[in-house]
Order: C-alpha cells, then structure tokens, then sequence
C-alpha cells in the first residue's frame, strides 16, 4: 500500500534553515509527482510547490520562490523539501502529499 | 496565475441538512479540480477529483459538480462527522495549484 512517512518535528530558530524528508513506499517513485502543503495555525491550506521524481524538476508558488528547494533521492524513493530565512510566521505543520496520498505531516517551530 | 475563490468561509448546519460549498476559478480550468476534507489534527483527505469523481470508499453523500470556472460540492444529509474544513484545489498540468480559502463547517 502507498506510505508517504515524513521526518519528525523540528524547533528552529530565526533565519535558520529546515529541511524535511518525505519517504515513499507502495508505488513505483518516478511516476508520481510530488507536492509540498503547509498550514500554520489557524490558516488554511497553502499549495508550496511539486517536484516530479523522475527528472527532479520542481515548480513552486510565488511566495516561496528563493527560501524553498525541492529535492529528490531516487534510490530511496524521499523527496526533500528545504525552506531557508525561516521567520516566526513559518512555524506550521507541512505536509507532502500525491494526491489521494498524504504524509501525516511534520510540524516545525520557529522560535528565538 | 489562476485563483480560486471558496465561499462561504464558514457554514453552520444542523444533522440531515443537506450543505453545499462553491469554488470559483479566475480562468477556465476545465474539471481539473478536486475537493479535500481537512480535519484537525489528520492529514488533509481527498474526497473528489476531476470535480465530481469520488474517490474509491468516501460516502456517496458526497457529491461534486461544474466544470469551466464555477463548480460546486455537496453533502446531501450532514452527519457529525462531516465536521471538517473543506478546501477546492485546482489540478492540471500548469503549476501552480492554490487551494480555496477554505470553508469550516460546524454544527
């Protein structure tokens, strides 16, 4: 059956850099693209960006464009998903997500 | 880019009634659209695709409409459970992929 399995949670500090792992199993790595989501609390969702696996080539939202960098690793089917100059506002849980398939997301905390 | 209005952007309802939910995209998007169920706490779930199809095992009370720019999405007889928020999402092949502002539904 199709496992997206993130990595745990993370406290950060201020201007500092995360980067969050994405485990695919289930499926065959390269013929799904995968998307990255966030939700700080109390907001909605928010659509980050899609790496596809095969080729890496990544795409992302406007707002994340220059802090945000999508990776892949095919011979361990994990997608990466790094977000630079954290800021108070980037504390929230993130989520990779194919579709009907979701990872049970990765909270991360910016804090000084 | 293409923008996707969701209203209301809350709702209030009571067990049976039946709740509808509308997502209006800035640009024809054809069917590319799906419908989530977010529940705290949970992984957002995926409850419609290609704007009415539902995926395999989600309730046939939940049920999805439109194509183009308007469409829709309806839960014929709320039950209790269905207390979530619910987000459309627009999905072709042109990134990017906003989801609405989101709908809480409570009872």
């Amino acid at each position: 059956q199709v496992q997206l399995v993130q990595s745990g949670a993370e406290v950060k500090k201020p201007g500092a850099s995360v980067k969050i792992s994405c485990k695919a199993s289930g499926y065959t790595f390269t013929n799904y693209f995968m998307h990255w989501v966030r939700q700080a609390p109390g907001q909605g969702l928010e659509w980050m960006g899609i790496i596809n696996p095969r080729g890496g080539s990544t795409d992302y939202a406007q707002q994340f464009q220059g802090r945000v960098t999508m990776t892949r690793d095919t011979a361990t089917s994990t997608v990466y998903m790094e977000l630079s100059s954290l800021r108070s506002d980037d504390t929230a849980i993130f989520y990779c997500a194919r579709g009907r398939f979701w990872g049970q997301g990765t909270l991360v905390i910016v804090s000084s | 880019d293409i923008r996707m209005t969701q209203s209301p952007s809350s709702l209030s309802a009571s067990v049976g009634d039946r709740v509808t939910i509308t997502c209006q995209a800035s640009q024809d998007i054809g069917n590319y659209l799906n419908w989530y169920q977010h529940k705290p706490g949970e992984a957002p779930k995926l409850l419609i695709y290609d704007a009415s199809t539902l995926v395999t095992g989600v309730s046939s009370r939940f049920s999805g409409s439109g194509s183009g720019t308007d469409f829709t999405f309806t839960i014929s007889s709320l039950q209790p459970e269905d207390i979530a928020t619910y987000y459309c999402q627009r999905y072709d092949n042109v990134p990017p992929y906003p989801f609405g502002q989101g709908t809480k539904l409570d009872i």
